[in-house]
């Protein structure tokens, strides 16, 4: 299994949509998990961090399971604008900087 | 606060040239971070340093890539001597510690030829 696992897409959707985003991590010590947005041509950029009981912000809504370890990404009421790759980054705390996954890539149509 | 900071953005070189990265970090941040991305393997983890000394360089792919961090607030990548299949875009990263969400610099993008 590999470290960080995640679908590839592309998840193409409409304007409006909700999409939803999963990603596997293999270590069940990991401690931090993040995710990042990357835009064509540009550097990966902190989208929100992960926590046990779960957070939101706006139309972001970030969960972890720790029992089936996986998190997810929720985006509500998508916007052209959300068309970019997320990238799930888990931590093991201590040992493993930052791992990432190799993205979901994101396109929503007008 | 300005970000991490990379140059040069763009760097075209021939191959067998040695091509210098650099990279300065947030102020504050005690790791730091050099990646390597291509759309085949995606984003590659290549060196880390914690304290401007460097814990782990495994993800180096060849003896002809090294990295150093003289102080806090600089450090290279450096490739001698560099080959097409280097050609990528290099980015830096820093976070205050280990266990923190890391901060990348906009990139250089590096063309062999």
């Amino acid at each position: 299994r590999k470290e960080v696992e995640q679908d590839p897409g592309p998840f193409n959707v409409p304007e409006g949509a909700t999409v939803a985003f999963n990603c596997t991590y293999s270590n069940s010590a990991s401690q931090s998990f993040f995710w990042y947005r990357q835009d064509c041509r540009k550097e990966p950029k902190l989208l929100m961090s992960v926590y046990s009981s779960g957070n939101e912000d706006g139309r972001f809504t970030a969960q972890l399971n720790r029992a089936s370890q996986y998190i997810s990404l929720l985006i509500r009421d998508s916007k052209l604008s959300d068309s970019a790759t997320y990238l799930c980054v888990v931590n093991l705390a201590g040992r493993i900087p930052l791992v990432f996954g190799k993205g979901t890539r994101l396109s929503v149509i007008a | 606060d300005a970000g991490v900071i990379q140059s040069p953005r763009h760097e075209v070189t021939e191959m067998g040239q040695e091509v210098t990265l650099r990279c300065k970090p947030i102020s504050g941040h005690n790791s730091l971070f050099w990646y390597r991305q291509t759309m085949m393997r995606g984003l590659e983890l290549l060196i880390y340093f914690n304290n401007n000394v460097p814990i782990d360089d495994s993800g180096m792919p060849e003896d002809r890539f090294s990295a150093k961090m003289p102080n806090a607030s600089f450090s290279t990548l450096k490739i001698q001597p560099s080959e097409p299949r280097d050609s990528a875009v290099y980015f830096c990263a820093s976070s205050l510690n280990l266990n923190t969400e890391a901060f990348f610099g906009q990139g250089t993008r590096l063309t062999v030829v």
